[in-house]
């Protein structure tokens, strides 16, 4: 148990459904990441929040819709996925950006169909 | 940029062996290393880390790594390999003033009875 919790752990979607991945960290944390881990490829950084304030986006095409509406809060918005976009979707805190450690949630796993 | 690479994408070992997973990084200036372990349908969790200091920097389940400026590395040692052990490893990179992580592709680590 990581202080980072991701709910939900498993969606399926159909590419024009949509959905929101949820994350959710007490650990005073002040910077909140989401994170695409697919298969055979390195982790990539979608986003980064910190203080509230976006400031990252890492070309992430538009059908991925990030909200962070508190420091403790973090959400992923899903709409009109490709099935290119199945992966596990990881969610980070730490102190504040760049902090010399982070702690993930344990993903959600997403299968868009 | 900061990069980070991992000698081999998988390692196999047997019990109680040596477990050696090597990163290599490049950086301008001298960053903070981490170790992070995924094991299946999880999130990573931080092993070790390096930020200043004593360069031989001791993490949880037994695993070590050294930082070594010369060499731009920080392996991942462990003096017996135990079935639990079976893993994903991440080597990741951070530089001192607020950036953010950049991590390796991982090496998938198998433990053999």
């Amino acid at each position: 148990e990581t202080g980072v919790t991701q709910t939900p752990r498993h969606l399926v979607m159909g590419m024009t459904n949509k959905k929101s991945l949820k994350c959710e960290q007490h650990l005073g944390h002040n910077a909140m990441y989401w994170y695409k881990q697919s298969a055979k490829k390195p982790l990539e950084l979608m986003f980064v929040y910190n203080f509230k304030e976006q400031t990252e986006n890492n070309s992430v095409p538009s059908r991925f819709s990030p909200e962070c509406p508190n420091s403790s809060h973090l959400f992923l918005h899903l709409h009109t996925l490709q099935p290119e976009d199945s992966a596990l979707y990881l969610c980070a805190s730490s102190q504040r950006q760049g902090a010399p450690e982070a702690f993930f949630g344990q993903g959600t796993r997403l299968t868009v169909v | 940029a900061q990069s980070v690479t991992q000698l081999g994408s998988h390692v196999s070992v047997s019990e109680g062996a040596l477990v050696l997973l090597r990163c290599n990084y490049s950086s301008s200036v001298p960053p903070y290393l981490f170790w992070y372990v995924q094991y299946p349908n999880q999130g990573l969790q931080l092993l070790l880390k390096y930020t200043t200091g004593a360069t031989l920097v001791k993490g949880i389940n037994g695993f070590e790594a050294e930082f070594k400026k010369s060499e731009t590395s920080f392996h991942l040692t462990k003096p017996s390999a135990h079935m639990s052990d079976a893993a994903e490893y991440f080597c990741a990179v951070s530089p001192p003033y607020g950036q953010n992580f950049v991590f390796g592709p991982g090496t998938r680590l198998s433990v053999l009875p």
